[in-house]
Formats: structure tokens, C-alpha cells, sequence
């Protein structure tokens, strides 16, 4: 049972390319989303997914796009990074939304230079 | 619109003693109370959690208390270890809503 997993784990891009951060979770959860954690900020939310089929904006949408795939997956992705778009990015699921825990991914440090 | 407002930021405690963070939620309507700790370089991972019609639970060292008129929830270490060290972050949701987060708590727990 791998939980919530995202890929990749580190990723360097220069400023004005695009990238894909994948995340599959195998627990059956309805609901996926996107954080960002800068130091000191905590944890922000990108995007999220309460069911499959939809989608809505968190605190920090700009500049990112995702897609629930099917009900496992859900990616994130970024047209034209950024060097404000550095940081590290968590996928999370949880069996709804809200009001039950949620399993985070990894993590994917992602540097814009 | 919703806000979780934690305190504090960093946190250093002696080994041994106790530690409390406190979070306050602006939403009244916030039933969900959980705790998440992250160790550096980790994911985040659910502690404990708690719901608006209990208020206090109890996990071995770790427990929550919520005070549902003041709108606050706190969390309470007992006997700290070295391996408490890590982040710490509440969340408050309602009903089938989001998560709200607060910024976080360093806690540093000294040999």
C-alpha cells in the first residue's frame, strides 16, 4: 500500500519552462490536493479536487493548472515557471473532503532559476 | 474569509517538560480539528485529531483540548522527547470543506 505518491522528488527549472508534477494516490480517496510550503508560510493550497470531475482554485492558484485524471490521479501543472514559484510542493488526499484525515505525498522540491 | 491563526512560531523546551501550541479559527462553523507533524525533510502526518462534540482527547504523550465559544484548540506534549522535534500545524475544516492550516509551530525539544 504506497499511500499517496507524487513524482518527481527534485526538479531544477529555468525561468518561462513548463512541467507536470504527477500524484496517484491507491487508497480510493475522493478528494486530492495541491499545497505549496514555503518557510514560514505553511502550508498554502493550490488547488484542490473534492470528487473526480471537478476542480477549484485554493489560496495561491495563479500561475498553475491541474487535472484530475481519473480518481487516482490529479497533476499539477505549471505553464511558465517562475522563481516565486520555487518552493516545495505536496500532494494530499483524503477520503472526502475535509473533516478526515489526509495523506500527504512526499514532496517535490522544485527550484526555478 | 477563514483563517486558523497559530502560536507560536517556534517553541524550545527542555527535555522532559511539556510542550502546548494554540490555534484559533475564525469559522464558527469548523467541526474538524486535526494535528499534523512534520519532521524535516518529511511529509506531513496526521497526529491526532479532534471533532467539535468532544472536548478533549488523549493519546499517550500527546493530547488536544477545544474550546468550541472561544474558538480555540491547543495541543499538549507531555514529557518530551528529542524525537518531538519537528513542525507542527493545526487545521480547522467544516463540514465537506477544505482544510484551513495554520503557518506552523517549530518546536525544539533540548537534551
Amino acid at each position: 500500500n504506497a499511500g499517496v505518491t507524487q513524482t518527481p522528488k527534485f526538479q531544477v527549472l529555468k525561468t518561462g519552462q513548463s512541467m507536470t508534477l504527477q500524484c496517484a494516490q491507491d487508497m480510493n480517496h475522493n478528494s486530492m490536493y495541491w499545497y505549496r510550503q514555503d518557510p514560514g508560510m505553511g502550508l498554502r493550497l493550490i488547488y484542490y479536487s473534492a470528487s473526480e470531475g471537478t476542480t477549484d482554485k485554493g489560496e495561491v492558484p495563479n500561475g498553475y493548472n491541474v487535472s484530475r485524471l481519473n480518481k487516482r490521479e490529479f497533476s499539477l501543472r505549471l505553464e511558465s515557471a517562475a522563481p516565486s514559484q520555487t518552493s516545495v510542493y505536496f500532494c494530499a488526499s483524503s477520503e472526502f473532503l475535509g473533516n478526515t484525515e489526509a495523506f500527504f505525498g512526499q514532496g517535490t522540491r522544485l527550484t526555478v532559476v | 474569509g477563514e483563517n486558523v491563526e497559530q502560536h507560536p512560531s517556534t517553541l524550545s523546551v527542555q527535555e522532559g517538560d511539556s510542550a502546548v501550541i494554540k490555534c484559533t479559527y475564525s469559522d464558527s462553523a469548523s467541526n474538524y480539528f486535526p494535528w499534523y507533524k512534520q519532521e524535516l525533510g518529511k511529509r506531513p502526518q496526521l497526529i491526532i485529531d479532534i471533532r467539535s462534540n468532544v472536548g478533549e482527547k488523549k493519546d499517550q504523550r500527546i493530547a488536544v483540548t477545544l474550546n468550541k465559544t472561544a474558538k480555540h484548540f491547543s495541543l499538549h506534549i507531555t514529557e518530551t522527547q528529542p524525537e518531538d522535534s519537528a513542525v507542527y500545524f493545526c487545521a480547522a475544516s467544516k463540514g465537506t470543506y477544505k482544510y484551513i492550516f495554520g503557518t506552523g509551530t517549530r518546536l525544539k525539544v533540548l537534551a
